[in-house]
C-alpha cells in the first residue's frame, strides 16, 4: 500500500518565523510529490510540486524538500504569514502501474501563524 | 474559468435515502476524481476517472457508494442508502491528464446524514 503520511495534526509558528510542516511516504520511486493548501469552507488549492529526480523547489516563500533516501518530504514558508493560516496537505501522484496518476493525500497539518 | 462545480453545496438527509452529488469538471480537463475529508482520516480518494473511464475504485467504501462519469462534463456520486457515518465533505476535483498537472477542487459538498 502506497502511503502518504503527516504525523503532525497542528503546528504554531510566530509571524515572520519559519514554518516547517513534514511528510513521510512509503513504496515510492519515480512519483511526483505536491502540496494543497485549504481554508475554511473551500477546496483545496494546489501550492507547490516536486518531481522525484530533484530534492528542492522553491517559489517565493514557498520551498518544498525532497530527502529520497529518509522518504521525506518537507514545505518551508518563510516569512510565515497570518494569511498562510491554513490546513496543508502533501499528496503524491503515481508514477507507474495500472493506477498511474493516482493522486492520494496525506492527513493534513492545521498551521497557524500568530501576528 | 469557471472552476470545478459541486452541487449541492450543503446536503441533510435522513439515514435510508439515497443521496446524489454532483460535479461539473473544468473544460478541457480529462481527469475527474471524487474524495472525502473527515477529521479522522483526512482527505479519501474513492474513485477516480481518466477520459470518463474509471481507474481505480478501490476507495469507494462499499457498494452503498457508487460513481458514474456519462460524459465529460459531468459526474455523480451516489449513496444508497446513506448512514450517518457518511456524514462528510466530499471534493471533486479534476485536471488535465498527466502527473504533473496540479488537480484543482471544488468547494466541496457538506452532507449531514441524521
Amino acid at each position: 500500500d502506497q502511503q502518504v503520511k503527516q504525523n503532525s495534526p497542528s503546528l504554531s509558528v510566530q509571524e515572520g518565523r519559519i514554518s516547517i510542516l513534514n511528510c513521510d511516504y512509503t513504496n515510492s520511486m519515480f512519483d511526483y510529490f505536491l502540496w494543497y493548501k485549504k481554508y475554511p469552507a473551500e477546496g483545496p488549492t494546489f501550492l507547490i510540486s516536486i518531481s522525484s529526480i530533484k530534492d528542492k523547489n522553491e517559489d517565493g516563500r514557498f520551498t518544498v524538500f525532497l530527502n529520497k533516501s529518509a522518504k521525506h518530504l518537507s514545505l518551508h514558508i518563510v516569512p510565515s504569514q497570518p494569511g498562510d493560516s491554513a490546513v496543508y496537505f502533501c499528496a503524491r501522484a503515481n508514477a507507474g502501474g495500472t493506477s498511474y496518476g493516482k493522486l492520494t493525500f496525506g492527513q493534513g497539518t492545521i498551521l497557524t501563524v500568530h501576528p | 474559468d469557471a472552476g470545478v462545480i459541486q452541487s449541492p453545496r450543503h446536503e441533510v438527509t435522513e439515514m435510508g435515502q439515497e443521496v446524489t452529488l454532483r460535479c461539473k469538471p473544468i473544460s478541457g480537463h480529462n481527469s475527474l476524481f471524487w474524495y472525502r475529508q473527515t477529521m479522522m482520516r483526512g482527505l479519501e480518494l474513492l474513485i477516480y476517472f481518466n477520459n470518463n473511464v474509471p481507474i481505480d475504485d478501490s476507495g469507494m467504501p462499499e457498494d452503498r457508494f457508487s460513481a458514474k462519469m456519462p460524459n465529460a462534463s459531468f459526474s455523480t456520486l451516489k449513496i444508497q442508502p446513506s448512514e450517518p457515518r457518511d456524514s462528510a465533505v466530499y471534493f471533486c476535483a479534476s485536471r488535465r491528464q498527466g502527473l504533473t498537472s496540479p488537480l484543482h477542487f471544488g468547494n466541496g459538498t457538506r452532507l449531514t446524514v441524521t
